[in-house]
């Protein structure tokens, strides 16, 4: 099965400088992974995806993740933190069933925290 | 116009009661979800239905019970609920086949079982 991990439960980052959020995957073939962003209390939203082509895959809000094929890794970054970037950040990958429907399954998360 | 709603948003009930949940997505996908989010902020899906027939079952106990009546609406019921049941139940739509994987998610129906 297709797994996502998440190293940091939290990370902390002062505004205006760059962030990093860490994911790493397993996965067998070709891996369909993505980023979604929740804000307190509200549902998730997705911020960007890779499925094949560029390695830097660029999303909303200015976020952007690098796909490592040798490192099996898909960290998100942002060149310079926002105070309104704090928010719980979730890692994702796509698996398929045998009916051939998708089944996205998500990492545990990271809170990212900008301090002013 | 918001394109996944879900009613209740919040829901406290006693233990044994039974409850139900519902999702509307105007979005025009084939695909709905439930997810349960825990009080860790683990998220693990629950069931998925496309175009009215359910495509994904993940191990849930048989007290829970989806229904999709048309391919815009899915339901949660609930019988019996446990303490363990508390938790923030988001349903989600996406396109069908070929789909891309991209999900949009309702707002959340936090439900507290006392």
């Amino acid at each position: 099965a297709q797994s996502v991990a998440q190293p940091e439960d939290q990370v902390n980052v002062a505004e205006g400088n760059p962030l990093t959020v860490k994911c790493t995957y397993s996965v067998s073939g070709n891996p369909y992974l993505f980023w979604y962003v929740q804000y307190p209390n509200r549902g998730l939203q997705f911020l960007l995806k890779y499925i094949t082509g560029d390695n830097l895959v660029k999303g909303s809000y200015g976020f952007e993740a690098e796909f490592n094929k040798s490192q099996t890794s898909f960290h998100l970054k942002k060149p310079s933190a926002l105070v309104s970037d704090s928010a719980l950040y979730f890692c994702a990958v796509r698996d398929m069933n045998s009916g051939g429907y998708q089944k996205v399954t998500f990492g545990i998360g990271t809170k990212l925290q900008v301090i002013p | 116009d918001t394109a996944v709603s879900q009613t209740p948003k919040y829901l406290v009930t006693q233990m044994g009661n039974d409850k139900s949940i519902k999702c509307e997505q105007n979005l025009g996908h084939d695909t709905m979800y439930w997810y349960k989010q825990d009080s860790k902020k683990f998220l693990k899906i629950m069931f998925s239905y496309n175009n009215k027939e359910l495509i994904i079952n993940e191990t849930v106990p048989n007290r829970f019970s989806p229904k999709s009546p048309d391919k815009a609406h899915l339901n949660l019921h609930i019988n019996s609920l446990e303490l363990g049941d508390s938790a923030v139940y988001f349903c989600a739509s996406s396109q069908g086949l070929p789909n891309t994987g991209e999900l949009f998610f309702g707002e959340g129906s936090r439900l507290t079982v006392l």
